[in-house]
This record gives structure tokens, C-alpha cells and sequence, in this order.
């Protein structure tokens, strides 16, 4: 069945140094792909979207690149700060939508 | 900005009770959601509604019913409580698809705890 996943639980970065979160995802026929921050006692919160006819997406400090070969998607925050520190998962949306299980970003002082 | 609107954060109840979440949100959207959120599990679909009235069984909907009397509501009833509905509810909404996908947007959560 299909599944989107993340290769990594935990990430720890220094602050300023850049952050990719990665994820995979198993069903090509899918167009449309969602990252979510959830910081600690706080719902999801929407980051960055991405559709299938693209390969890259820029918002303000992250970046979201999308590779339909692999089926890989990953989200690069750029000069990563404390307030970054959060869980980060990719949703995959099609028919259903199918949400990651996270990755806890730890951002060192 | 959307606002979903969880009535309670925090929530603790007995085995066997019917117990209620109350989701409201501000914008008008067709679609609505309850997730329960587990670690290591991820976001698992209970129920969700694409209208008043109308209701869908998500992945994991035993256990659980839904009611949604007006557009902006959607409740989440736990019939008779058990231990193992412990967990952090979310609810979302979303707006219609029309010819493409939109973004879901989430209340904080309701972290409740069966005793």
C-alpha cells in the first residue's frame, strides 16, 4: 500500500547551518505534497507546499524539492534557528491524504 | 488567517464514559477531519465530513462517531471510553477540491487521557 516516511526520527543542527528533512512517499499517481511544522503542544502547522509538476519550491528561508524519479521529497531550512525546533512531516495528498510520522529537528545554541 | 478552534487541550475521563471534542472553524470550508496522533504512528484518519450532515469512515473509525450539525462544527464522540483511545486528537478543516488540493489547517489538539 502506499506510505510516506521519513529516513530520519531525529536531526540535530547547529543554529545558522542549513536543515534537510527527508521524506519518501511510494505512490507516483500522487500530485500534490504538504510540509507541516509541529511545534510542542501545538497543532500542525502548514510550512510549504509543492505540486507534482513541479521539482522546486522556495518560501521565505526554506526550500521544498520534489524528485518524482525516486519518489523523494525533501524540506531544506535555511540558517536554521532555535524557533525552528519543532517536528517536522511531509503529507502526501491524493485521493487520501497520507501524513509522515515526523522528524524532531533539535536546533544547538 | 484559518482558525480551527479545539474546545479543550487537555482532557481526562474514565473508562466507559461518552466523552465529546468539539471542533469549530472559522472559514466557511466544506471538508472536515479528526485525526487521532500517536508517536510512531503518525496522523491516522477517525472520521471525516465533506458537508453538513455527511459523514466518512476514516482508517480507524471504531470506537468513535461523528456529528456535524452545521458547517463550522464537527464533534468527535468516544461512545464508552477505553484506555486505549488515549492519544492526541486533532481536528482539521479544509476547502473544497475544486480541479485541485488545498492544504489542511489544524486546531492546537486535544491531548485526552482515559483513566
Amino acid at each position: 500500500g502506499e506510505s510516506v516516511g521519513l529516513h530520519l526520527p531525529t536531526l540535530s543542527v547547529q543554529e545558522g547551518d542549513n536543515s534537510i528533512i527527508n521524506c519518501a512517499y511510494s505512490n507516483s499517481a500522487s500530485d500534490y505534497f504538504i510540509w507541516y511544522k509541529q511545534e510542542s503542544g501545538k497543532g500542525p502547522q502548514f510550512i510549504i507546499d509543492i505540486r507534482s509538476n513541479m521539482d522546486k519550491r522556495q518560501g521565505q528561508r526554506v526550500t521544498v524539492l520534489l524528485n518524482k524519479t525516486v519518489k523523494h521529497l525533501s524540506l531544506q531550512i535555511a540558517a536554521t534557528q532555535p524557533g525552528d525546533s519543532a517536528v517536522y512531516f511531509c503529507a502526501e495528498m491524493g485521493f487520501k491524504t497520507i501524513f509522515g510520522a515526523g522528524t524532531r529537528l533539535f536546533v544547538k545554541a | 488567517d484559518v482558525k480551527v478552534t479545539q474546545s479543550s487541550r487537555y482532557l481526562v475521563k474514565r473508562t466507559g464514559e461518552k466523552v465529546f471534542l468539539e471542533c469549530v472553524q472559522d472559514m466557511d470550508h466544506e471538508n472536515m477531519f479528526w485525526y487521532r496522533q500517536d508517536p510512531g504512528l503518525g496522523l491516522r484518519l477517525i472520521y471525516f465530513s465533506y458537508d453538513v450532515k455527511m459523514k466518512e469512515k476514516g482508517d480507524i473509525p471504531e470506537g468513535y462517531s461523528v456529528s456535524r450539525e452545521k458547517k463550522e462544527r464537527f464533534s468527535l464522540i468516544l461512545e464508552s471510553a477505553s484506555t486505549n483511545q488515549t492519544s492526541m486528537y486533532l481536528c482539521a478543516s479544509r476547502p473544497p477540491d475544486r480541479g485541485f488540493y488545498q492544504p489542511q489547517h489544524f486546531g492546537d489538539g486535544t491531548r485526552l487521557s482515559i483513566l
